[in-house]
């Protein structure tokens, strides 16, 4: 159980062009997803937190309108990554947590983004 | 000074060794605290889910928690090659807005066969 998907697991797309990673929770109502961002070598670094039918919640210098979520359902969220510039290259992490408030979170295989 | 810190390694073990690692942190309000293994270009995978002081066995996993001391480790008993990865060390308050995790820097386990 609390299998978490992303998809693409990887994209390259030319500069300007806008990106769009999917996250879906296959077994379990996630009511909060978080979305992160890795660099080689460093730890996961929160972008934005989003729960259902809300707008999301940016971390401080996380621009909010170049990193798009919205969280449609309570399976699926998507991250859109608007006008990709080569800085933008990054692992692309999501998680999922369920409804209890207890309940940890359970993160997708990631995706690979490089912005050429 | 960071809110959890954790040594990043490596840390180089023979294989069958145990594996110890270990995370302070420094905010009291923490409750919840996760050990998470992840591999090279994956996500990360729950290994270990504790709210409260004392330990918790799982396998070959054995988490301890010392909220007096703000101290966790985790223990890996008949280490493995597959063991080789990067153990990262999560904590959480209660927020309704969602349980919003700080993670550690992670440690890099390396297990010669």
């Amino acid at each position: 159980g609390a299998v978490v998907s992303q998809h693409p697991s990887w994209v390259i797309c030319k500069s300007g062009t806008s990106v769009k990673i999917e996250c879906r929770s296959l077994d379990f109502q996630a009511t909060t997803m978080f979305w992160y961002r890795q660099f080689p070598k460093q730890s996961l670094m929160l972008m934005a937190t989003s729960n259902e039918g809300s707008k999301a919640t940016y971390e401080q210098g996380v621009e909010k309108d170049k990193f798009l979520i919205n969280h449609a359902s309570l399976t699926l969220s998507t991250l859109t990554v608007t006008s990709a510039h080569p800085e933008d290259s990054s692992f692309y992490i999501c998680s999922a947590q369920a409804e209890r408030v207890t309940d940890t979170q359970y993160f997708g295989p990631g995706t690979r983004l490089t912005v050429l | 000074q960071k809110e959890v810190e954790q040594d990043p390694g490596p840390l180089s073990v023979p294989e069958g060794a145990i594996v110890s690692l270990n995370c302070t942190y420094s905010n009291s309000a923490f409750q919840y605290f996760m050990w998470y293994r992840q591999y090279s270009r994956k996500g990360p995978e729950l290994l270990m889910y504790t709210y409260s002081s004392g330990n918790k066995e799982d396998g070959r996993f054995t988490a301890q928690v010392d909220k007096s001391s703000k101290y966790i480790s985790l223990f890996i008993r008949d280490s493995q090659p597959s063991d080789s990865a990067t153990y990262l060390c999560a904590m959480s308050a209660w927020s309704a807005a969602g349980n919003k995790l700080t993670f550690g820097g992670g440690t890099r386990v390396l297990v010669k066969p």
